[in-house]
């Protein structure tokens, strides 16, 4: 099974909008709407931020907003803040009962 | 508050076999409701998914990895473990102990992860 493929890194400036593409294929990303999305500071374990697409967990910011349209599903961040800088990974179910990982976006807050 | 905390060896030798268990406080292994899995994330890049168990002992593992691996469950000590067998570089990583809600495709609890390094 092949990672979902995400640019290396985005960036934007505090207040800004910015949007974090994940391509898989027909057999993942294309297949379920079972997409979530995990945030990552340096040192510490992922953090889910959103699932099954588009779903927010309880206590986190209505400024993350995620979509999937085909084989590709998007994160999007609104409202930029320095605390959002962190490494971004997205998940996906596969037809084969497993889970694929993205290899993970990086974001700077300018 | 669940928390999940693995422990186990931080270095490996070649060809040995890898142990790491994960402690669960805060809730119940044994509800059926959650499987238990480990996911890995090599040193500067993306996780991989290793496998689940569930507390009736059914365990799904990733194909790349299924011949050399096995997760088990200890419910009285509210434990679960994973080996892996003849592991060479390629499998230094922080490892991971996480949570998924059953009929859901998502990890809502991770460990804060433990650093394994094989190395001779």
């Amino acid at each position: 099974q092949s990672a979902l493929t995400q640019p290396a890194s985005v960036s934007g400036s505090p207040g800004q909008s910015i949007t974090i593409s994940c391509t898989g294929t027909s057999s993942d990303v294309g297949a379920y709407n079972y997409v979530s999305w995990y945030q990552q500071h340096p040192g510490k374990a992922p953090k889910l931020m959103i699932y099954d697409v588009s779903n927010r967990p309880s206590g986190i910011s209505n400024r993350f907003s995620g979509s999937k349209s085909g084989n590709t599903a998007s994160l999007t961040i609104s409202g930029l803040q320095a605390e959002d800088e962190a490494d971004y990974y997205c998940s996906s179910y596969t037809s084969s009962s497993t889970w694929v990982f993205g290899g993970g976006t990086k974001l700077t807050v300018l | 508050q669940l928390q999940l905390q693995e422990s186990g060896p931080g270095l490996v030798k070649p060809s040995e076999t890898l142990s790491l268990t994960c402690t669960v406080s805060g809730g119940s292994i044994t509800s059926s409701d959650y499987y238990w899995g480990w996911i890995r994330q090599p040193p500067g890049g993306g996780p991989e998914w290793i496998g689940n168990i569930h507390q009736s002992g059914t365990t799904y593992y990733n194909p790349s990895l299924k011949s050399r691996v096995a997760i088990s469950v200890d419910t009285p000590r509210n434990q679960f473990s994973l080996r892996l067998s003849s592991v060479t570089a390629a499998d230094t990583a922080v490892y991971y102990c996480t949570r998924r809600r059953a009929y859901s495709a998502y990890r809502d609890y991770w460990g804060q992860g433990t650093l394994v390094t094989v190395s001779s």
